[in-house]
């Protein structure tokens, strides 16, 4: 069975400051893995995903991720945070083959300071 | 935004009772996706369906059923609603084709409360 950690309940960083919010997974075989943003009161919004190729993936708003095999990583990470990136983020993974449904990270709250 | 809807966003029932979700979308996708969120738990996925009529169990299946007879349409019922049941539930819809690395969208979710 896959699973995914998200080690950190909240992130908080200063305006202007580089963020990185962390994932690791567990999964069978070769893993997809994608990032979503939650605003208030809204649905989870697709960010980015891995497939495979580059290691370094870029998606929407200026956020990219990093795809450690050796580590079973994939944080996400932003070189200039804005106070508009607060928000709930989740990683998710599902392996390659089989069934689609993807298992989510408990979440990780960023909080952008003015 | 993928056109994704789901009635009612907010209600409130009594343990007991028959409670019926719906999700509408109007992307012709094939997959459709029934998750629970709760806090400390991130989403976790209640049934699934991969077209009319087929549909399988996710991790948090129980107390819950579905069904699908029309391709813009998946059902989520609590046959009898009780309190652990109390959370936001969210549709996702995904496209067919490929390798299957399509992302989820999200509906904008239901807050349910069973009293």
């Amino acid at each position: 069975a896959q699973s995914v950690a998200q080690p950190e309940d909240q992130v908080n960083v200063a305006e202007g400051n580089p963020l990185t919010v962390k994932c690791t997974y567990s999964v069978s075989g070769n893993p997809y893995l994608f990032w979503y943003v939650q605003y208030p009161n809204r649905g989870l919004q697709f960010l980015l995903k891995y497939i495979t190729g580059d290691n370094l993936v870029k998606g929407s708003y200026g956020f990219e991720a990093e795809f450690n095999k050796s580590q079973t990583s994939f944080h996400l990470k932003k070189p200039s945070a804005l106070v508009s990136d607060s928000a709930l983020y989740f990683c998710a993974v599902r392996p390659d083959t089989g069934r689609r449904a993807l298992t989510f990270g408990s979440g990780t709250r960023l909080q952008v300071q003015p | 935004d993928a056109g994704i809807t789901q009635s009612p966003r907010h209600k409130v029932t009594e343990t007991g009772t028959p409670v019926t979700l719906r999700c509408h979308q109007t992307e012709n996708h094939r997959y459709m996706y029934w998750y629970r969120q709760d806090p400390g738990h991130g989403l976790r996925l209640i049934h699934y369906s991969y077209g009319v009529k087929d549909t399988d169990k996710g991790e948090v299946s129980d107390g819950y059923s579905v069904s699908r007879s029309k391709t813009e349409d998946f059902l989520l019922t609590l046959e009898s609603a009780t309190s652990s049941q109390t959370s936001v539930y969210f549709c996702a819809i995904s496209e067919s084709g490929g390798s299957g690395n399509q992302p989820q969208h999200f509906g904008d979710g239901t807050r349910l409360s069973i009293l």
